[in-house]
Formats: structure tokens, C-alpha cells, sequence
């Protein structure tokens, strides 16, 4: 079945720095995949929709500039966690699929700020 | 909008037991289908079962059974003679056949006991 690839699965960086997650598809072509947040002991919130060769959607409440996202092929998109705080410190998880099919998950990444 | 209530945050079931989590939903579009998700301690989303709108049959897979009744907009998981590994937040989601993203339910946490 298709598989969809995050790395990393876990990481730990200091305040003020970067952090970018790779969501990448590997068995089929991904024009659009989705970025979660989840926090503990809740559901998982939309982020964003990324969609290949063009800008990004963010949901509401969802700062665009601190969460950069880059869909540049149809097998990768990538978040980049920009100036992270401990308060971006949660378990990022991307998805894909095709229309009208399951959803493909990746591992998921927890990113802890320090 | 579309909306996901799982009224169980927390369920306990004796191994080999059937356990049923519960799933209701409210969307104003016609075509949509619904999914059930497993995510252990992990992280990891797996994807257990699906059922189309327009499915006239309950969805089955293996152990998993989607009892759905579309005139109270309920789509419930009934898992058969569970098994410790079945220990799991579970969660309900749903995706209109227009578009791809998922609205996910709050999820229930799946205990079995030995």
C-alpha cells in the first residue's frame, strides 16, 4: 500500500533555532498533503494544506511565518518551525492521499523546544 | 462545517471481548466518507476501516466492523474479541468527497484488559 515518509521522528533543539520536518509520499504522487499539530491527550488540528507549486493554506490562527511550508515536488513538502519556542514543542504529523481514498499518515515528529 | 463528536473519551473492555466506540457526525454534504483511525503510543495514525456515504452494506475488515446508520449520522467501530495490542486511542474522521482534508473526532482511549 502507499506509504508516506516523516522524518525526523524525534527532535530536540534549542529556543531560537529552526527546525524543518520532511513529509515525503513514496509510492504515489501527492498534489496535495496536510500538516497536524497534535498536542497530548488531544486530537489532531490542521495546520495547513500544502499544495504543490503554490502557497500554502493556513487554518485560522496558524502563523504563516513561524510555520513555513514548501510543497516543491509531488513527493515531498516540507514544515519548517521558524524561531521555535518551547511552546512549539508538540508531535507534528503530515498526511496524503489520493482523492477519494484513505488518508496515508506519516510517523509523526516530536519536537521538543528547549 | 463538518464535525466529529466521540462522546467516550475513555473505554476498558476485557480481552476477547467486543467493544463498540461510538461515532457521530454532522455535515451538510451528500457525498462524504468516514474512517476510523488507531494511533498507538507510538504516534503513528493507522488506518483500521472505511465507509462511503453512498455504501448500502457496513464496512468490515477483519476484526473491525463500522455499524453505520446514516439517518442518525452515526458510523460506531465495533472491534471483535479484542487484544491487548488493540490498547489505543481510536479516532473518528471524516472527509466530504470534494475536497481531501479530514476533521477528526477527539478521540477515545481503547483499554483491554487481560
Amino acid at each position: 500500500g502507499a506509504v508516506v515518509s516523516q522524518h525526523p521522528s524525534r527532535v530536540i533543539c534549542k529556543s531560537g533555532t529552526s527546525v524543518k520536518i520532511e513529509c515525503r509520499s513514496l509510492d504515489f504522487q501527492a498534489t496535495t498533503m496536510f500538516w497536524y499539530r497534535q498536542f497530548p491527550k488531544q486530537s489532531l488540528m490542521l495546520m495547513a494544506t500544502s499544495n504543490e507549486g503554490s502557497k500554502a493554506t493556513y487554518e485560522q490562527g496558524v502563523e504563516k511565518d513561524k510555520f513555513l511550508i514548501n510543497h516543491a515536488s509531488l513527493t515531498l513538502s516540507t514544515l519548517t518551525v521558524t524561531s521555535a519556542h518551547p511552546e512549539d514543542s508538540s508531535f507534528y504529523i503530515c498526511s496524503a492521499s489520493r482523492m477519494n481514498t484513505e488518508a496515508f499518515f506519516g510517523q509523526g515528529t516530536r519536537l521538543t523546544v528547549v | 462545517a463538518q464535525k466529529i463528536t466521540q462522546t467516550q473519551p475513555g473505554m476498558f473492555v476485557q480481552e476477547k471481548e467486543a467493544v463498540t466506540l461510538d461515532c457521530t457526525y454532522d455535515t451538510s454534504d451528500p457525498s462524504y466518507g468516514l474512517f476510523w483511525y488507531k494511533q498507538p503510543s507510538s504516534g503513528e495514525m493507522i488506518f483500521l476501516i472505511y465507509q462511503g456515504s453512498y455504501d448500502q452494506q457496513n464496512a468490515t475488515e477483519g476484526r473491525y466492523s463500522l455499524n453505520f446508520q446514516k439517518a442518525r449520522k452515526s458510523a460506531n467501530l465495533v472491534i471483535s474479541a479484542s487484544q491487548l495490542g488493540d490498547s489505543a486511542m481510536y479516532f473518528c474522521a471524516m472527509r466530504n468527497n470534494y475536497g481531501q482534508n479530514f476533521v477528526f473526532g477527539p478521540g477515545t482511549r481503547l483499554s483491554v484488559l487481560p
